[in-house]
């Protein structure tokens, strides 16, 4: 397998401030890694496409100015949730994707970070 | 209708027993699929991953898909409490982009 790191694994933060979470591949090269949020009881909802050394690709209705993502090497993406509300408040899941042994995407399989649990008063 | 969907439950058996979870994706070109296993409050964890038309088995887990049905099945032979837990079905289309169903709840029973 493959170790994908997230931290915080949970904050608590005043309401307007910003918080800031870090995903890294600790064993591997990410090229690409992805953003989920999942509210209680839901599933994962994918909110953004992360992709090193370039801008990331948002899901629809999520909005870009308030979820910054850099992915500024192959090893570490982050997530600042600025101006945070407590309707923000939400489990933020980061994937990494290893190429499979045979190179071919299809083998690709995402590994997943601990997840951090943002509460937002 | 959902791009992948999973059978509602929650689905109880009892310890021992073979366990049935369920999911059907509407994208065709869909190439990778997954089952992954969540405990509460915990990020996922993949389990089983299939490719290719038929059965796929690790340990007691199997995984079957049925790519001109857009069906693919996860069975837990002799559930345990253990394996009590939401269990997620992921579809994608390329590398490491996933959609995921809302999940199945199993509760194993001992």
């Amino acid at each position: 397998g493959a170790v994908v790191s997230q931290h915080p694994s949970w904050v608590i933060c005043k309401s307007g401030t910003s918080v800031k979470i870090e995903c890294r591949s600790l064993d591997f090269q990410a090229t690409t890694m992805f953003w989920y949020r999942q509210f209680p009881k839901q599933s994962l909802m994918l909110m953004a496409t992360s992709n090193e050394g370039s801008k990331a690709t948002y899901e629809q209705g999520v909005e870009k100015d308030k979820f910054l993502i850099n992915h500024a090497s192959l090893t570490l993406s982050t997530l600042t949730v600025t101006s945070a509300h407590p309707e923000d408040s939400s489990f933020y899941i980061c994937s990494a994707t290893k190429w499979g042994a045979q190179g071919r995407y299809r083998d690709t399989e995402a590994f997943f970070g601990q997840g951090t649990r943002l509460t937002v008063v | 209708q959902k791009e992948v969907e999973q059978n509602s439950g929650p689905l109880s058996v009892p310890e021992g027993a073979i366990a049935s979870l369920n999911c059907t994706y509407s994208d065709r070109g869909s190439q990778s699929f997954f089952w992954y296993r969540q405990y509460s409050g915990k990020s996922p964890e993949l389990i089983m991953s299939i490719y290719s038309n038929g059965d796929k088995e690790d340990g007691r887990f199997t995984a079957q898909l049925n790519k001109a049905s857009q069906y693919v099945s996860l069975l837990i032979r002799d559930s345990q409490p253990s394996d009590s837990a939401t269990y997620l079905c992921a579809v994608s289309p390329n590398a490491g982009k996933s959609t995921f169903g809302d999940g199945t709840t199993l509760t194993v029973k001992p």
